[in-house]
């Protein structure tokens, strides 16, 4: 399984752009990034997944660079609805896998 | 459309006590999981399901059991409840990874459990 780093916290401010990178070395082949979202008192919800380049939603951008080492989620204009814990996930798309979620980014934004 | 529903959504026993948490999903998903979160620790898997009739166990499966015998519904059982399993419980749902890659979890709200 490929593990996953990010910072354990971040502060914005309303209105700024957040970009939340997330470390993945070991990344197979046939794996895919993928960014939750979750808020107090509810579960995770999924945001927004990608494989090289970039990709963008309704909700956030995330970028993959060429070696797919590492992954930045970007939300743009954040608002104090987006104070959240982020998590980052590497998943196989072949065969079984298994979702394991670290400890997330915690990203307070304040007024 | 519900989603994945977890019943109840608190609960609190004393040390030794049982319980079954329920966990049903109304979108066909083959696969579920039950994760326990506790502060700064994020979600942890305690054990999941690929398909009816089959359970695995995950990162910390002691003291917990399961059971799949419906596609829609996955039950954690607690035999005797101790104050480490005190936490947030959710479930969650998905496609399998090799049908369709974008095989995101869907999760229920949570049951919080304490035991004193």
């Amino acid at each position: 399984l490929a593990k996953t780093t990010q910072p354990i916290s971040m502060d914005s401010y309303e209105g700024q752009e957040v970009n939340i990178t997330c470390s993945h070395n070991n990344i197979a082949t046939n794996d895919y990034i993928t960014w939750y979202q979750q808020f107090p008192s509810q579960g995770p919800r999924f945001i927004i997944q990608g494989y090289k380049t970039k990709v963008t939603n309704e909700v956030a951008s995330l970028f993959i660079p060429a070696d797919r080492k590492s992954s930045t989620l970007s939300l743009p204009r954040v608002s104090l609805s987006d104070t959240a814990v982020y998590y980052c996930l590497v998943v196989g798309s072949g065969g079984s896998y298994i979702p394991t979620f670290g400890r997330g980014t915690s990203l307070i934004v304040h007024p | 459309n519900a989603g994945v529903t977890q019943t109840p959504k608190f609960r609190v026993l004393k040390t030794g006590q049982s319980m079954t948490l329920l966990c049903a999903q109304d979108m066909n998903h083959e696969y579920m999981y039950w994760y326990r979160q506790d502060p700064g620790m994020g979600l942890r898997l305690i054990h999941y399901s690929v398909g009816e009739g089959t359970t695995a166990k995950g990162e910390v499966p002691d003291g917990y059991n399961v059971s799949r015998l419906k596609k829609q519904n996955f039950l954690l059982g607690l035999e005797s409840a101790a104050p480490s399993q005190t936490s947030v419980y959710f479930c969650a749902s998905s496609y399998p990874a090799g049908l369709m890659n974008n095989s995101p979890l869907h999760f229920g709200n949570g049951t919080r459990l304490t035991v004193t």
